[in-house]
């Protein structure tokens, strides 16, 4: 099974700082998801990529397989930005479906 | 498009008693998956399906089943419930199977007292 973590587990920035949330893995995966999570609950899919780098407005995702590692970045920040943020994979052919991190909980401050 | 629907969206039940949730996907997406979120355990992936199909399934009791009609549409049921069944359960939806990106459900929070 999969272990997925997460850091920081809380980061408290101020407007306009760059973000950078890391996301690491034990085993290899097919695909890696990048999910934000406003109070409430309602969950927004940001990125899902197996290779490279993939960039949407201010938000940009990473994944090094070989290192077995992601990081999602924030440039920019804004309040609006304040939400969790989870990494999730899906390896083994998807047969344990998606294996989830923590989240991390991001606070912009204005 | 409409988004992907969960009812209800709300609800309270008393220990042994059991609960039916559904699940709307986007129209033309034949992937349903099913998640749990409590503040312990974080997210937990309880099953997938496809085509009306169990593709998929976690490591969750067999009190947890699921099912999915011929329009995509899903239910699950949880039986005998118990305390810690008590958790927002999400479904989400993508075009084919779980590769795919996948579109969340608001949830439906379910409090067992």
């Amino acid at each position: 099974k999969n272990e997925v973590e997460q850091s920081p587990q809380n980061l408290t920035a101020q407007e306009g700082e760059f973000i950078t949330i890391n996301c690491s893995y034990s085993v290899g995966i097919s695909a890696l998801h990048w999910l934000q999570q406003h109070p409430g609950g309602g969950i927004v899919s940001l990125f899902m990529l197996s290779s490279g780098k993939k960039k949407h407005g201010r938000l940009i995702a990473t994944i090094n397989i070989q290192e077995k590692h992601s990081s999602l970045h924030i440039t920019a920040s804004h309040p609006r930005d304040s939400a969790v943020y989870i990494c999730a994979v899906l390896s083994g052919g998807g047969a344990d479906g998606l294996t989830f991190g923590k989240g991390t909980h991001l606070i912009i401050q204005p | 498009k409409a988004g992907v629907t969960q009812t209800p969206r709300y609800l309270i039940k008393t220990r042994g008693q059991q609960v039916t949730l559904s699940c709307s996907p986007i129209s033309g997406h034949r992937s349903v998956s099913w998640y749990q979120q409590t503040p312990g355990q974080g997210l937990q992936f309880l099953f997938e399906y496809f085509s009306e199909t169990q593709r998929n399934k976690g490591n969750f009791p067999g009190r947890f089943s699921g099912r999915q009609f011929s329009n995509s549409r899903s239910e699950m049921n949880v039986s005998t419930l118990e305390l810690g069944d008590s958790a927002l359960y999400l479904c989400a939806s993508s075009e084919s199977t779980a590769d795919y990106e996948q579109y969340f459900g608001p949830g439906t929070r379910l409090t067992v007292t």
